[in-house]
């Protein structure tokens, strides 16, 4: 079964709205989570990592006042798009490692947000 | 120049036909090399790890070239059940952070 949980799996928003992602790891802990986007026939793009009790690092190129991580809880992070417009309209997909010794073959990703601003 | 290189595809074979696939990458410090499996709008999966010994899991054969920084996955005896789009997966940092890097992706149809 899903070891990591991601909400909502389809969103359609307007333009300018702000829409919240939930990730979830369920039967374990994850200090580190990551976010990721994927547009159409393209590769997954690390956003950012965030870090359970502390702020997010992003990475290059990637706006953290448009896209507000919050981590606030060893099982759950939220990725905010504010403001979103259609160019924002992507697949968003989070991920956790459930090994605290990082073993990435224990790195599981959620179900992914397909986002349309319209 | 991407830091993971893949044939986008499409890769079109019969089904019980032999496939490869073929990544490069370009950052020299890469550590840990995966394969994952991504269906359309789903999550990618482990597919398997890639080692410089290269290692095999079934159907599937993976294989890592680090002086020409190279990485294969060949899949035998196609099933329909293979079509999806093939990922090329390395993670840049010595330490296992869990940031990956992506390649594009090598789409596979599988046909009957």
């Amino acid at each position: 079964g899903a070891v990591v949980s991601q909400h909502p799996s389809w969103v359609i928003c307007k333009s300018g709205t702000s829409v919240k992602i939930e990730c979830r790891s369920l039967d374990f802990q994850a200090t580190t989570m990551f976010w990721y986007r994927q547009f159409p026939k393209q590769s997954l793009m690390l956003m950012a990592t965030s870090n359970e009790g502390s702020k997010a690092t992003y990475e290059q190129g990637v706006e953290k006042d448009k896209f507000l991580i919050n981590h606030a809880s060893l099982t759950l992070s939220t990725l905010t798009v504010t403001s979103a417009h259609p160019e924002d309209s992507s697949f968003y997909i989070c991920s956790a490692n459930r090994d605290r010794g990082h073993n990435l073959e224990k790195l599981f990703f959620g179900s992914g947000t397909q986002l349309s601003v319209l | 120049r991407k830091e993971v290189e893949q044939d986008p595809g499409p890769f079109n074979v019969p089904e019980g036909a032999t496939v490869a696939f073929n990544c490069t990458y370009s950052n020299s410090a890469s550590q840990s090399f995966f394969w994952y499996r991504q269906d359309c709008r789903k999550e990618p999966k482990l597919l398997m790890s890639v080692y410089s010994s290269g290692n095999e899991d079934g159907r599937f054969t993976a294989q890592l070239n680090r002086a020409s920084q190279y990485i294969s996955l060949l899949i035998r005896d196609s099933k329909l059940s293979d079509s999806a789009t093939y990922l090329c997966v390395v993670n840049r940092l010595r330490s296992n952070t869990g940031k990956l890097i992506f390649g594009q992706g090598t789409t596979l149809q599988v046909k009957p």
